[in-house]
């Protein structure tokens, strides 16, 4: 069963930083490319930022390039959401997704992201 | 910059009826690697269809995607209660049009 299972969310004041983690299992995940979301309250699924197999190819939303960064770790089926100068708008909910193949076929079930001072 | 345009916002529909939701990109989507997905409050978005008319795994048959280029089209041939939701179509696997609702009416 494949399971995606987001970590590091939380409180952070504006012009700080966070990272969150995503645990990966079930699926071979050296072979998919992943992805990161978000979706604010009310609003529909944002995409983020996404990375192939390997992680040598990096693509970001024009909204986040420069503040956050994407990684993975293949030996600890994990992926990875650096985020820096965080603001109030980057408030939501952040999921963590398996690419299927133009298509996110799995997500996690999130984790909630408040910038606020 | 919309890239996605879904219609149309809102379509409310009865039970057994037929629902057809429409999708328009700003430009061609290559190999129509477009996809639909069905989003329930307090979900996460389930696939319900990629390369813009493949059914995801155990997605029943009412539910079909058609279209090519600019022009998408969702159809759920019969509205059951359980398909009243959000649906949102993707392309390439980032970026999201702004949704169409399907309420009861």
């Amino acid at each position: 069963e494949v399971q995606l299972v987001e970590s590091g969310g939380g409180l952070v004041q504006p012009g700080g930083s966070l990272s969150l983690s995503c645990a990966a299992s079930g699926f071979t995940f050296s072979r998919n490319w992943m992805a990161w979301f978000r979706q604010a309250p009310g609003k529909g699924p944002e995409y983020m930022a996404k990375i192939k197999e390997d992680g040598s190819e990096e693509y970001y939303a024009d909204s986040v390039r420069g503040r956050f960064t994407i990684s993975r770790d293949n030996a600890k089926n994990s992926l990875y959401l650096h985020m820096n100068s965080l603001r109030a708008e980057d408030t939501a909910v952040y999921f963590c997704a398996k690419d299927g193949g133009w298509s996110l076929d799995y997500w996690g079930q999130g984790t909630l992201v408040t910038v606020s001072s | 910059e919309i890239v996605l345009t879904q219609s149309p916002g809102t379509l409310s529909l009865s039970p057994g009826e037929r629902a057809t939701l429409s999708c328009r990109a700003r430009q061609s989507v290559r190999n129509n690697h477009l996809a639909w997905y069905q989003q329930k409050p307090g979900q996460t978005p389930r696939l319900l269809i990629y390369d813009a008319s493949n059914r995801a795994t155990g997605i029943p048959d009412r539910f079909s995607g058609s279209g090519s280029g600019t022009d998408f089209t969702l159809t759920i041939s019969r509205l059951e209660p359980e398909d009243f939701a959000v649906y949102y179509c993707q392309q390439y696997g980032d970026i999201f049009g702004g949704g169409t609702k399907v309420e009861i009416k």
